[in-house]
């Protein structure tokens, strides 16, 4: 069976310091991957989504990037985060355009 | 682009009573509707989907949800809700082939024992 990691789990960064966020996913090949962003009280946001190794889309502009460096690695990066980019990021796979599976998500703070 | 509405923000209902939680989309083509629901501490898990056919779709957990395509809604049901059912339970809609899910604003759902 499929399963979805994420880490870490929970972290906290100061203003201006640089994030790494991992996804790997396992049990299948060449999924989809996906990045969200949720929001009390907004839902999920798509982020980024990918649907290859080095295939990055990004639905919304901002402070982070998305990278793919394995076919089922998945990255959030920034360079220096903002206030802004606190919230609570999800993954998510999917093998076409239907269901999508998600992953126990990461709780950033940003001070 | 379609957008998702979620009509209730936040229902209090006591163990026993029936849940409806209303979901309206806005896309003029066909559409995968889905259901998620994240309890407390866990992580969004899928409760049921709907990709064509029987416009009724039952999920895990004894849920239910309607496709009704004239009024472009996708509401969810249970007759009898448990004190497990609290949760936040959230809409979410794809046009066919497309792979941007987009999500309604979550409903917050307090069962009380």
């Amino acid at each position: 069976s499929q399963t979805i990691h994420q880490w870490p789990a929970t972290l906290v960064q100061p203003v201006g310091s640089p994030l790494s966020l991992e996804c790997t996913v396992e049990g299948t090949s060449n999924p989809n991957l996906y990045w969200y962003r949720q929001a009390a009280g907004r839902g999920l946001q798509l982020l980024f989504y990918s649907v290859g190794i080095g295939q990055i889309s990004s639905e919304v502009p901002q402070n982070l990037s998305a990278s793919r460096p394995q076919d089922r690695q998945f990255i959030l990066s920034s360079k220096k985060l903002l206030l802004s980019d606190s919230g609570f990021y999800l993954c998510a796979w999917s093998r076409d355009p239907k269901t999508q599976y998600f992953g126990p998500g990461t709780r950033l703070l940003v001070l | 682009a379609q957008s998702v509405s979620q009509h209730n923000h936040h229902v209090i209902l006591s163990e026993a009573a029936s849940l409806e939680l209303g979901c309206n989309y806005s896309y003029g083509g066909t559409v995968n509707l889905f259901w998620y629901v994240q309890y407390p501490g866990q992580h969004l898990q899928l409760l049921l989907k709907y990709f064509s056919g029987d416009p009724l779709v039952k999920g895990i957990k004894g849920f239910e949800a309607e496709f009704i395509k004239s009024k472009f809604s996708f509401n969810l049901r249970k007759p009898s809700v448990q004190w497990s059912d609290t949760a936040e339970y959230f809409c979410a809609v794809n046009p066919t082939n497309d792979y941007k899910l987009s999500f309604g604003a979550g409903t917050t759902v307090t069962v009380r024992a």
